[in-house]
């Protein structure tokens, strides 16, 4: 089993809509969750980490589900600028290390 | 802001040559990352550093590549001989401690070997 699963997608939404996504994760130890933007053949940026508690970053809500193993992200009234590739990063205690998954493309549509 | 710096953006080469990466990271962080990532797929961690020492390079195929921080402050990523495969993108992070806090990203070396 992989440790980071993703839907890969693609999902593609009209503009003003609302997607969600989840990510998988096979370590039930881990302790840390974050979720990476990454545009067309760039470099992945920090989104937003993704607390106990659930957090919100202006139009994104990241959610953490410890009993299930997933975390989620959720995108309101999406723009044209939100098209891109989500990455779900999380770390690997025994390792000390962060696994990212393979990503869920998003594309919005005017 | 603080950003990891990463040079070059593009390389081409040869395969069979030699090529080299190089990585500043954001003054203060301990912890830098390699990755590896194939258009279409997620990062792959190839080697991790504590300061100066690996904490992880299980990943890394040492016949051919190499990395080193020998200060605890850059690194080089090195490949040779270079193989057709080894085309993708090289980035390079860095965290102020290990794992469990958010890691920052260079721009990346885009590595083509023709």
């Amino acid at each position: 089993r992989k440790e980071v699963e993703q839907d890969p997608g693609p999902f593609n939404v009209p503009e003003g809509a609302t997607v969600a996504f989840n990510c998988t994760y096979s370590n039930s130890a881990s302790q840390s969750f974050f979720w990476y933007r990454q545009d067309c053949r760039k470099e992945p940026k920090l989104l937003m980490s993704v607390y106990s508690s659930g957090n919100e970053d202006g139009r994104f809500t990241a959610q953490l589900n410890r009993a299930s193993q997933y975390i989620s992200l959720l995108i309101r009234d999406s723009k044209l600028s939100d098209s891109a590739t989500y990455l779900c990063v999380v770390n690997i205690p025994d390792d000390y290390k962060l696994s990212f998954g393979a990503g869920t493309t998003v594309t919005v549509r005017a | 802001e603080a950003e990891v710096a990463q040079s070059p953006r593009y390389k081409i080469t040869e395969k069979s040559q030699a090529v080299a990466f190089w990585c500043d990271p954001i003054s203060g962080h301990a912890t830098l990352y390699w990755y590896r990532q194939i258009l279409g797929q997620g990062p792959e961690l190839l080697v991790q550093f504590q300061d100066e020492s690996v904490v992880d390079d299980s990943q890394l195929p040492k016949d051919r590549f190499s990395a080193e921080r020998l200060k605890g402050v850059d690194s080089t990523l090195k490949i040779q001989p270079a193989e057709l495969g080894d085309s993708a993108m090289y980035l390079c992070a860095s965290s102020f401690a290990r794992s469990n806090t958010e890691a920052f990203f260079g721009q990346g070396t885009r590595l083509t070997v023709v």
